[in-house]
């Protein structure tokens, strides 16, 4: 069983569609990452969300994190063709003391021109 | 500003050939990840060191498997009698232990084809 839930796994929208992507746990997060990955390169890290409840911006994208820090959401506002690619939620396990970072399954976005 | 790198980026090997991998971390971290992606998939964690102490291996690092952070700089992963099934790529990561909430820079990633 996955531990982090991404939905969809996968979207294809048109140019100036809004969209959101959802990333669910049973589990607590001390820290939740969101991060895009193009094909054949490493994961880019977008933002990190703490606090129960926090919301940040980068331009068109908005990020929350759940009030009980299970969850988290990743919206687009007016996407791009530039947008698309792999978007992947990673936490640290609220109760875990060590490095590693749990991923989700990754939602894989198209946008067309 | 140099980020994560990784050497090779392809690797194409028979079955039961050893290949090695090689990350160096952003220079100030002290902590370096080894992660493994599947297509379709998202990465799942193999192994950290924190400078060059190596803190946690999970299930999925069978014997065949053993990286090494000799100096707390750069790491090398070695596997031995490769697998059909190690076929993957292979994530490096790095991070800052005194940023609590473990941001962790990717690099670019070793693509390995076991034929």
């Amino acid at each position: 069983t996955q531990l982090l839930e991404q939905s969809p796994q996968f979207l294809s929208i048109q140019e100036g569609e809004n969209l959101t992507v959802y990333c669910n746990s049973s589990s607590v997060f001390s820290s939740l990452q969101w991060y895009r990955q193009e094909p054949g390169e490493g994961p880019v890290l977008l933002v990190t969300v703490v606090t129960g409840g926090e919301v940040k911006k980068l331009k068109r994208l908005t990020f929350q994190f759940g009030d009980a820090r299970k969850d988290s959401s990743l919206h687009i506002t007016a996407a791009q063709p530039g947008d698309t690619g792999l978007y992947l939620c990673a936490g640290r396990l609220g109760s875990s003391n060590t490095g590693k970072l749990i991923f989700g399954q990754g939602t894989t976005l198209q946008v067309k021109p | 500003d140099t980020g994560v790198s990784q050497d090779p980026r392809h690797k194409i090997t028979k079955r039961g050939q050893n290949v090695t991998f090689r990350c160096d971390p952003i220079s100030e971290h002290n902590r370096l990840y080894w992660y493994r992606q599947t297509l379709g998939q998202g990465p799942e964690f193999l192994t950290y060191f924190q400078n060059e102490a190596q803190l946690e291996k999970s299930r999925l690092l069978s014997d065949r498997f053993s990286a090494e952070r000799p100096k707390g700089s750069f790491s090398t992963l070695e596997i031995q009698r490769t697998e059909q099934g190690d076929s993957a790529m292979y994530l490096c990561a790095s991070s800052l232990r005194a940023v609590s909430y473990n941001e962790q820079f990717f690099g670019p990633g070793t693509r390995l084809t076991v034929l």
